[in-house]
């Protein structure tokens, strides 16, 4: 089993849509938490960072984080087209920070116009 | 300001060739890695440095390995390349606890 699952999609919706994301996790020492968005053939860039439990918002953008579930969240209000691309979650545990993150295998958001 | 560059974009290989990917950043960061991303797998970790001289393996080094003889780069070396390394490959730096910024990456088949 992975450690971070995460639903491949891929997911199509209307522009002006409410869109969830999410990812669920088994390592109960994952403290750190972002989501990065990756356009095609481009490198992930960071959208969201957020640490411990709770939300984070951003815009049009909202994180949460239920580490008592183990499942985190990203909620794009308001959808464009231009958010049409991958969301891959990632996560760390609390250290120096060395350590590279732990991905997801990414959403793929189709937003149509 | 460049980032995270990586060369060459693309390239093709016989199975049995070798080749190295580069990467270089600007932003004097101390750690860097390599990772490759493959349909359903998302990104996995092939090996990692926190500072220059020292490297690391990751989730899955079988088949490749790194030098960091220059703090700014971070070689991946594939020395006997196999269909199963046919991935794009990404390359990415950090300072601390920050954020982790990518590079575009590379494809790699190998025929």
């Amino acid at each position: 089993q992975k450690e971070v699952e995460q639903d491949p999609g891929p997911l199509s919706v209307p522009e002006g849509a409410i869109v969830s994301l999410n990812c669920t996790y088994s390592n109960s020492a994952f403290q750190y938490f972002m989501w990065y968005r990756q356009y095609s053939r481009k490198g992930p860039e960071l959208l969201m960072y957020t640490y411990s439990s709770g939300n984070k918002e951003d815009g049009r953008f909202t994180a949460q984080v239920d580490k008592s579930s183990k499942y985190i969240s990203l909620f794009i209000r308001d959808s464009q087209p231009s958010d049409s691309a991958t969301y891959l979650c990632a996560m760390r545990a609390m250290d120096t920070g060395r350590r590279a993150l732990t991905f997801g295998s990414g959403t793929r958001l189709q937003v149509q116009p | 300001n460049a980032g995270v560059t990586q060369t060459p974009k693309f390239r093709v290989l016989k199975t049995g060739q070798s080749m190295t990917l580069l990467c270089a950043q600007d932003m004097n960061h101390e750690y860097m890695y390599w990772y490759r991303q493959d349909p359903g797998m998302g990104l996995r970790l092939i090996h990692y440095s926190v500072g220059e001289g020292t490297t690391a393996k990751g989730e899955v080094p079988d088949g490749y390995n790194v030098s960091r003889l220059k703090k700014q780069n971070f070689l991946l070396g594939l020395e006997s390349a196999a269909p199963s390394q046919t991935s794009v490959y990404f390359c990415a730096s950090k300072v601390g606890t920050g954020e982790l910024f990518f590079g575009e990456g590379s494809r790699l088949t190998v025929l």
